[in-house]
């Protein structure tokens, strides 16, 4: 089945600074990447997404690239805030439609 | 418009019982899936339900789990004689449509189980 790499696991920047998260796979037939976002004792919520016959998606300062040859897609935050520290994961489609996998998360700390 | 909804929010068992977790999908929505995360870990799926039809429970323990989504009323994920192991938050997420293959998840709060 699919499989999906996330690194890194944990992420400490100062506030204003960037932050990048890359996920890497293995399945060439994925065609959807979706980023989660999920504070501390919340739900996950859908943050941005792309499609690959996309290769940048931009919503505010939240950014996502896809390297479709390369098999990767990364999480750009610029400008980053303390309310920007959650965990953060990527995602794949499954095996079965509408299934997704989910990356191991990366836990970003924005020190003020 | 109400969102996901799982209950209970918190459930605590002792070791041997059963654990029914709840889960009402967004209205207009036909797709549930059912995650679990362990403290400090990703999501990990455990089945893909529609309307009175398992799609997909590739990721769910043979035994001891069970998953319906029944025609009347929310999705029940049930695990028989709890053991420790079986603590973690269980994520509950529904889609509509699924376009190009996929779509968002729409994520409940989520139920906490605690195994004493």
């Amino acid at each position: 089945g699919e499989n999906v790499e996330q690194h890194p696991s944990t992420l400490s920047v100062q506030e204003g600074d960037s932050a990048v998260i890359k996920c890497t796979y293995s399945d060439s037939a994925s065609n959807y990447f979706p980023w989660y976002k999920q504070e501390l004792g919340k739900r996950p919520q859908l943050i941005i997404d792309i499609r690959s016959n996309v290769g940048e998606k931009k919503d505010q300062r939240i950014a996502v690239t896809l390297n479709k040859t390369a098999k990767h897609f990364s999480l750009h935050i610029t400008e980053t805030q303390p309310e920007d520290s959650a965990v953060y994961f990527c995602a794949l489609p499954g095996g079965s439609q509408g299934n997704l996998i989910f990356g191991k998360g990366t836990k970003l700390s924005v020190k003020p | 418009n109400a969102g996901v909804m799982q209950n209970p929010r918190h459930l605590v068992r002792r070791r041997g019982q059963e654990a029914r977790l709840r889960c009402s999908p967004m209205k207009g929505h036909s797709h549930v899936y059912w995650y679990r995360q362990l403290p400090e870990e990703g999501l990990k799926f455990m089945v893909y339900l529609q309307k009175e039809n398992i799609i997909d429970e590739s990721g769910m323990p043979k035994e001891r789990f069970s998953a319906e989504f029944p025609k009347e009323g929310p999705s029940i994920l049930r695990i028989q004689q709890v053991v420790r192991g079986d603590s973690a938050a269980y994520f509950c997420a529904s889609s509509g449509s699924l376009s190009g293959g996929s779509g968002e998840l729409f994520f409940g709060e989520g139920s906490r189980l605690t195994v004493l």
